[in-house]
């Protein structure tokens, strides 16, 4: 069963209009971590953002905010405004504490923004 | 301060033939990873290492070997390639095991085998 599920594969925006990338989790954990990550055309892979589970406050930073609800297991990525620069694959990542030696990652989403 | 460096970045290796990727990092992390990236899906963990000698398998190990006599160098070892090998791979560090401050990822080496 896949643990991190993304469902949208691809988004294509205009730039200056605001996204939402999903990003819908599975644990019996009760202690677990959330991430977010950026891989730009170029490839590299570029940390976003890391979530505990005990911690479900909403998360800004610049344009970008994370909403964490763990009623419905999910952590979702919104970028305010969107920009050209913002294109890129994100990826939504889980780090169990009782397997927390790897991250399950999501299938990514494929951000374009348009100018 | 340079992270992660992999090595080398592009390769082309025909079937059955071996070959070492380089994973170095010089941030003292005791955690390294090796994923594998295929296109359109999401990272798949190989190998991974808690510290210097003391390695594990992650999710697809087979195909594949790794060492880790030190604690900055991490190589993951291809034995007789096959078409499936045929991907992007990711060394990654942490400094602590629940990756506190997320991974350090590589710039990753894309690998084709022919």
């Amino acid at each position: 069963a896949q643990k991190v599920t993304q469902a949208q594969t691809e988004i294509s925006v205009v730039e200056k209009e605001d996204v939402t990338l999903d990003c819908v989790y599975e644990t019996r954990d009760t202690t677990y971590y959330l991430f977010w990550y950026k891989q730009p055309p170029s490839g590299e892979l570029v940390f976003l953002i890391r979530r505990n589970s005990f911690d479900e406050q909403n998360e800004i930073s610049g344009r970008y905010s994370w909403n964490f609800q763990k009623s419905t297991s999910s952590f979702n990525f919104t970028i305010t405004a969107s920009q050209v620069v913002d294109s890129a694959v994100y990826f939504c990542a889980l780090s169990e504490v009782n397997t927390g030696n790897q991250f399950y990652f999501g299938t990514g989403t494929s951000l374009t923004v348009i100018p | 301060n340079a992270g992660v460096t992999q090595t080398p970045k592009f390769r082309i290796l025909k079937i059955g033939q071996s070959m070492t990727l380089q994973c170095a990092q010089d941030m003292n992390h005791n955690y390294m990873y090796w994923y594998r990236q295929d296109p359109g899906m999401g990272l798949k963990l190989i190998y991974y290492s808690v510290g210097a000698g003391i390695t594990d398998k992650g999710e697809v190990p087979n195909g594949y070997n790794v060492s880790r006599s030190t604690t900055e160098d991490f190589p993951l070892r291809l034995e007789l390639a096959a078409p499936s090998q045929t991907s992007v791979y990711f060394c990654a560090s942490s400094y602590d095991r629940y990756a506190n401050y997320g991974y350090t990822f590589g710039s990753g080496t894309r690998l084709t085998v022919v």
